[in-house]
């Protein structure tokens, strides 16, 4: 399967603390990007990182992609409550076309 | 930005019937649409790509007759579960990258929750 695996399946911390999650995946890419799901609802995507580059920020959100280790990695800092969700990163690969391919997600809690 | 929808929302049917799930890009013309099945607590899994003017691509073990894919037009692509089991039952969500099927970006629908008894 060329799905993504990511990890922590599920990852509990408190209000202001980091959170961290990891995606390892197979393939070549040509872009990784991440998405948050909030229960029973659609994706929003959050950001966008293409195989050229190694780091990207936005706001509180940092996400790195180590093409040698076919890895990326989002940090998330200051959380908030209000950031509880799934978090999927998703690979667009060389193939061709726009398919992706979706990691296996972490659910992400934050607690007051 | 770009506006995807879905309709319904959410669906309860009884096994064997069929149910039309629609995807409309709202602002942008999409020449292809993405269906995807999520289980729950699960990720994503694309079932098959919609292109409109032409068959819908179909991913490996997905049966194109159980979920027929029509793109009628420039901004709405329809799933049909035929004969719907309540193993369908599943969130259905679709996507679309504006501009066409190779911009980085895809906006993605709602959602629609089947749940088929």
């Amino acid at each position: 399967s060329q799905q993504g695996e990511e990890d922590p399946q599920a990852l509990s911390i408190q209000e202001g603390e980091n959170a961290t999650m990891n995606c390892s995946y197979k393939t070549s890419i040509n872009n990784l990007q991440w998405y948050r799901q909030n229960s029973g609802r659609g994706l929003v995507h959050l950001i966008l990182i293409r195989s050229n580059e190694r780091e990207k920020h936005s706001g509180r959100l940092r996400v790195t992609l180590d093409t040698s280790k076919k890895s990326s990695s989002l940090l998330i800092t200051a959380s908030r409550a209000a950031d509880t969700a799934s978090y999927f990163c998703a690979i667009r690969d060389t193939g061709g076309g726009n398919k992706l391919t979706f990691g296996t997600g972490t659910q992400l809690k934050v607690e007051l | 930005g770009a506006v995807v929808s879905q309709h319904p929302s959410r669906v309860i049917c009884k096994s064997g019937t069929s149910v039309k799930i629609e995807c409309r890009s709202l602002d942008f013309q999409a020449t292809t649409m993405f269906w995807y099945r999520q289980f729950p607590k699960q990720s994503l899994m694309l079932m098959a790509t919609s292109n409109e003017g032409s068959k819908a691509t179909y991913e490996q073990g997905v049966e194109k007759d159980k979920f027929l894919i029509n793109h009628a037009s420039l901004t709405l692509s329809t799933l049909t579960v035929t004969s719907a089991h309540p193993e369908d039952s599943s969130f259905y969500i679709c996507s679309a990258p504006p501009g066409g099927c190779c911009q980085e970006t895809q906006y993605f629908g709602p959602g629609t929750r089947l749940l088929v008894l």
